[in-house]
Formats: structure tokens, C-alpha cells, sequence
């Protein structure tokens, strides 16, 4: 059974330090990963998408990557703002069988502290 | 263009009552999900349905049932509410043909009393 974990829980940073938000998952036979964003009261919106194929997604100040074979993936957000204050989850999609499925973690609460 | 609906936004009821939460996805998606989100649990699954005309059970499906109406519509629904079912509930589509993207709703705040 595929299980993600989110390390850490939660994380406050100032306002402009680049940060590292990580994901990881047990089984590597995934289809894809997707980070998401949830600002409190909200649903969830996706970030980044990464494909088993790719190395790394790239959006604006934001930058995931994904080594399959150990089983991590990374979120970097360059020059954090309090805008960025949210909470933020990993999700993956096993290949194969049922794919339809995403296995979430319980997510990584960041504030970003003006 | 509306992307994911969902109602009610907020719900309370009594140990025993019946409510459907509605989903409403525009996108033309094929595949819809049911998720409840619990403090320190995180997303849990509850049923999905790959495409029009099909349902399947998820990680937590007792006390549900489901009913993909069509393909824009699937909607969840609590036979006879319990505390325990007392969640924030998000309905999601995945764009399946775009890379597998999955749009959620702004979810149902419900409480059972």
C-alpha cells in the first residue's frame, strides 16, 4: 500500500529565504506526483504536476523535483513571501492496476513571516 | 467557466438524517472523486468514478453511497449521518487527456451532531 509523508509538519520562515518543502512515498511505481497548495477554508489547488518521466517541474518562484528510485520529491520555493503562507500537500498516482487513485500526505503548514 | 462546484458550502445535522452533497464539474472531465479531510488524517478517498456510468469504492467508503448522475454530476450521499462522519468534504475532477491534473472544489463543511 502506498504511504507519502510529508516532513516537516510545519515550517515559518521570514519573508525572502528560499525554502525546501519534502514529500515522500514508499512504493516507486507512480504514475505521476502533484504538489498542491491549501489556503485555510479552501480547496486544494495543484502547483505541479511531474510525470514518472520527468526530473522536475518548473512554475515562476516555484520548482519540484522527483527521483523516483528513492522514493522523494522536493517542492523549492525561491524567495518565500507571506503570500506563500498556506498549506501544501504531495500526492501521487501509482502506474498500473486501479491508477486512478492519488495517495495524499497529510501536508507541510508554512508561514512566511513579513 | 466554473471548474468544480459543490453544495452546500456548510451543513449541520442530527445523528440519524440524510443529506446528498452535490458535485458539478464544467471541464468535461471523465473521472470524478469523493474525499473527506480530517484533522492529522489527511485526504482520504472515498469513492471515485473513472468515467460516466461507473463508481468505485475508496479508502473509507462505509456510510456512502454515490451516484454519478452524468458526466458532469456526481454526488455523495449519508444515509444516516453519524459524529464520526463530522468532515470537510472535497469533490475532484482530473483532466485525464491533460496530464492528469485534478481540480478540487471548494468543499462541504459538515457537522453532525
Amino acid at each position: 500500500k502506498q504511504e507519502v509523508t510529508q516532513i516537516p509538519a510545519a515550517l515559518s520562515v521570514p519573508e525572502g529565504e528560499n525554502l525546501v518543502l519534502n514529500c515522500s512515498f514508499t512504493d516507486s511505481a507512480i504514475y505521476n506526483l502533484q504538489w498542491f497548495r491549501q489556503d485555510p477554508g479552501k480547496g486544494l489547488t495543484s502547483l505541479l504536476l511531474i510525470q514518472s518521466s520527468q526530473r522536475e517541474q518548473t512554475s515562476g518562484r516555484l520548482n519540484a523535483s522527483l527521483d523516483k528510485s528513492s522514493g522523494r520529491s522536493t517542492l523549492y520555493i525561491a524567495a518565500s513571501q507571506p503570500g506563500d503562507s498556506a498549506t501544501y500537500l504531495c500526492a501521487v498516482k501509482n502506474s498500473g492496476g486501479s491508477n486512478y487513485k492519488l495517495t495524499f500526505g497529510k501536508g507541510t503548514l508554512l508561514t512566511v513571516n513579513p | 467557466n466554473a471548474g468544480v462546484t459543490q453544495t452546500p458550502k456548510f451543513q449541520v445535522l442530527k445523528t440519524g438524517q440524510s443529506m446528498t452533497l452535490q458535485c458539478a464539474q464544467d471541464m468535461n472531465h471523465n473521472s470524478m472523486y469523493w474525499y473527506r479531510q480530517d484533522p492529522g488524517m489527511g485526504l482520504r478517498l472515498i469513492y471515485y468514478s473513472a468515467s460516466e456510468g461507473t463508481t468505485d469504492k475508496g479508502e473509507v467508503p462505509n456510510g456512502y453511497n454515490v451516484s454519478r448522475l452524468n458526466k458532469r454530476e456526481f454526488s455523495l450521499r449519508l444515509e444516516s449521518a453519524a459524529p464520526s462522519q463530522t468532515s470537510v468534504y472535497f469533490c475532484a475532477s482530473i483532466n485525464r487527456g491533460g496530464g492528469d491534473t485534478q481540480y478540487f472544489g471548494p468543499g462541504t463543511r459538515l457537522t453532525v451532531l
